[in-house]
């Protein structure tokens, strides 16, 4: 059976950083691109940052880009979101989700963790 | 970036009702398109990838069609269980949502 866990969410202030993690099971999780998606309270979906099954292609949404690394340890079937510089607009729940085919086809997500970015 | 315009960002219909949702991409996307169906407090879950294919396991009242720039997604006979938000996708973009309720 497929599936992903995240971990890692919590409170931190603004301009503190926190690491997240997604474990994966169930499939042969070098083969597949993976996603990071997040949402706001109230507010729709918005794709934070994906990663190729090798590591060697990552896409990171415009917002983030310098503050988050996305990285992936395949012999630990593990995904992890680092963020740093964090602000009240990154307050969100982050979904880690499967990407099927490399088209952004996310077939199988995560329950979600929540980050909260306040003082 | 590619932009895609959800409509309408909410709707209410009767259980039984057809009920169609569009998404307009700013340009060609092929048949590059998704649609996720997310209920409160819960992960989205795909329905629909390619456009207009059927993820295996979603019930056959809900379908998808369309390519280039418009694009529709339609449940057939809606049921009280299809309440939630929706969302087109292409690629890193994800539509506005349109929020379905039962009148």
């Amino acid at each position: 059976e497929v599936q992903v866990v995240e971990s890692g969410g919590g409170l931190v202030q603004p301009g503190g950083s926190l690491r997240l993690s997604c474990a994966a099971s169930g499939f042969t999780f070098s083969n597949y691109w993976m996603t990071w998606v997040r949402q706001a309270p109230g507010k729709g979906l918005e794709l934070v940052t994906n990663i190729k099954g090798d590591g060697s292609q990552i896409y990171y949404l415009d917002s983030v880009k310098g503050r988050f690394t996305t990285s992936r340890d395949n012999a630990k079937n593990s995904l992890y979101l680092q963020m740093n510089s964090l602000r009240a607009e990154d307050t969100a729940v982050y979904y880690c989700a499967r990407d099927r085919g490399g088209a952004t086809t996310l077939d199988f997500w995560g329950q979600g963790t929540l980050v909260t970015v306040s003082s | 970036d590619i932009q895609m315009t959800q409509s309408p960002s909410s709707l209410s219909a009767s259980e039984g009702d057809r009920v169609t949702i569009t998404c307009q991409a700013s340009q060609d996307v092929r048949n590059y398109v998704k649609w996720y169906q997310q209920k409160p407090g819960k992960a989205p879950k795909l329905l629909i990838y390619d456009a207009s294919h059927l993820e295996t396991g979603v019930p056959s009242r809900f379908s998808g069609g369309g390519s280039g720039t418009d694009f529709t997604f339609t449940i057939s006979s809606l049921q009280s269980e299809d309440i939630g938000t929706y969302y087109c996708q292409q690629h890193a973009t994800f539509g506005q949502g349109t929020k379905v309720e039962i009148k």
